[in-house]
């Protein structure tokens, strides 16, 4: 059963548009979710995160949406790079007792961003 | 600063054989995670550490898997009798022990498990 889904594997966009990057997940004990970058043969790069008491958090090009009632968040990037091409994983965490705040990820999407 | 670092970077192996794989954590990082990624798929978490104690092995998909953490830093995770479902790229992940959900997870470069 998955919990985190992206159900986009690749999405294509031209430079300068905006890149759009949908996740939805199931578990209502989520608290708190995050994007991750990965680029071929390096480990996921943390993006930006948002905690589930707030609907928008913005960061420079990224903004991350979250919408409790549709169990729904997207990551928009404004305006889109080359540099941008990556696979993009949406995570999310729910506390699982201690200090234990385990992932839960999505598949990816892979974005490309032409010029 | 050095981020968490992990090796060997690729392993190939033969089904069968033990394997081990190493992480090293940022320097003052007391929380560790190992997760693995198989093709077509998420992160899929194994196993926490806080610490040298591991509370929560519940994501181990079986008693062939095991890790250890010793000094409250280097992690090993030992996979016994390689199957070739083992293959995959096993990641290491670490982060300060603040105890809130906003605590950020650094993730090392991976190791490329590849069972023939």
């Amino acid at each position: 059963d998955q919990q985190v889904k992206q159900n986009s594997p690749s999405l294509s966009v031209q430079e300068g548009r905006i890149s759009i990057l949908n996740c939805d997940y199931t578990n209502s004990m989520f608290d708190y979710f995050l994007w991750y970058k990965k680029y071929p043969a390096e480990g996921p790069t943390f993006l930006i995160s948002i905690s589930s008491i707030k609907d928008k958090n913005e960061d420079g090009r990224f903004t991350v949406f979250l919408n409790k009632s549709a169990k729904h968040l997207s990551l928009h990037i404004v305006p889109s790079q080359p540099g941008d091409s990556a696979v993009y994983f949406c995570a999310a965490s729910a506390y699982s007792g201690g200090s234990n705040y385990k992932l839960t990820f999505g598949k990816g999407t892979l974005l490309t961003v032409n010029p | 600063g050095a981020g968490v670092s992990q090796s060997p970077s690729n392993k190939v192996t033969e089904k069968g054989k033990d394997v081990e794989l190493r992480c090293d954590p940022i320097s003052g990082h007391t929380a560790l995670y190992w997760y693995r990624q198989s093709l077509g798929q998420g992160l899929e978490f194994l196993i926490y550490f806080q610490g040298n104690s591991a509370p929560d092995k519940s994501g181990l998909p079986s008693d062939r898997f095991s890790a250890e953490r010793t000094g409250g830093s280097v992690s090993t995770l030992t996979i016994q009798r390689t199957q070739q479902e083992d293959s995959a790229v096993y990641l290491c992940a670490s982060r300060t022990r603040q105890g809130a959900s906003t605590d950020t997870q650094y993730f090392g470069p991976g190791t490329r498990l590849t069972v023939l």
